[in-house]
């Protein structure tokens, strides 16, 4: 059984750009969520979809979005890079929506902004 | 406040002796989720153990067992008979209500162990 696929796995762009990340959930999980990692703030929540509807967001700027497609899969856009977005950004699923479901956690996409 | 604390930035072990990880939380919410994620130089997160609130007996996994002392707050991941492959950066996290998916993290321990 496949794991979490996250795409690409390294990117750089410059102040300005803005970006897509990809997110492949494990076959049949319907939630996905989304982390950024950084060095200074550690692993915080930026948001989670259940069957194409956003259910919850973190603290992040509007520049931060996200969505779901019908087959699970989801991306994150974040526009207006800023040097402080650097970060590895990690995508989890889970089959329900359950508290007790356990996230799965792809290797994330890591992101540098010159 | 905090509500996932790890005092521990960096821990050693020896290969084969036992280890605790320590993490103290901090909630109103009756309803939470305790979870333990180990995070080699990879990337992934990999779950290794769950605790709810409502459960009795401590969560054991394999090596891997949570001292959940619930009055207290902490839920420590004790790691037995430790391998060199245990050496990563260890994070507990809680979800707290029902129906959030959300994780608190900590800010992790790096666990290094030393044969």
């Amino acid at each position: 059984k496949a794991g979490v696929t996250q795409t690409p796995r390294y990117l750089i762009k410059t102040r300005g750009q803005q970006v897509t990340l990809s997110c492949s959930p494990i076959s049949g999980h319907r939630s996905v969520s989304w982390y950024q990692q950084t060095p200074g703030q550690g692993l915080q929540f930026l948001f989670e979809y259940f069957s194409e509807t956003q259910r919850n967001k973190g603290n992040f700027p509007g520049r931060f979005s996200g969505r779901q497609f019908s087959n699970s899969r989801s991306e994150m856009n974040v526009s207006t890079l800023e040097l402080g977005d650097s970060a590895l950004y990690l995508c989890a699923s889970s089959f329900t929506s359950q508290q007790t479901g356990e996230l799965f956690f792809g290797e994330g996409s890591r992101l540098t902004v010159l | 406040a905090q509500k996932i604390t790890q005092t521990q930035p960096g821990m050693f072990v020896q290969e084969k002796e036992a280890v605790t990880l320590d993490c103290t939380y901090d909630t109103s919410d009756p309803s939470y989720g305790l979870f333990w994620y180990k995070q080699p130089s990879s990337g992934e997160m990999i779950f290794l153990i769950y605790q709810g609130s409502y459960d009795q007996q401590n969560a054991t996994e394999g090596r891997y067992s949570l001292n959940f002392q619930k009055a207290r707050k902490s839920a420590n991941l004790v790691i037995s008979a430790s391998q060199l492959g245990d050496s990563a950066m260890y994070f507990c996290a809680m979800r707290e209500g029902t129906g959030r998916r959300a994780l608190t993290f900590g800010s992790g321990t790096r666990l290094q162990v030393q044969p």
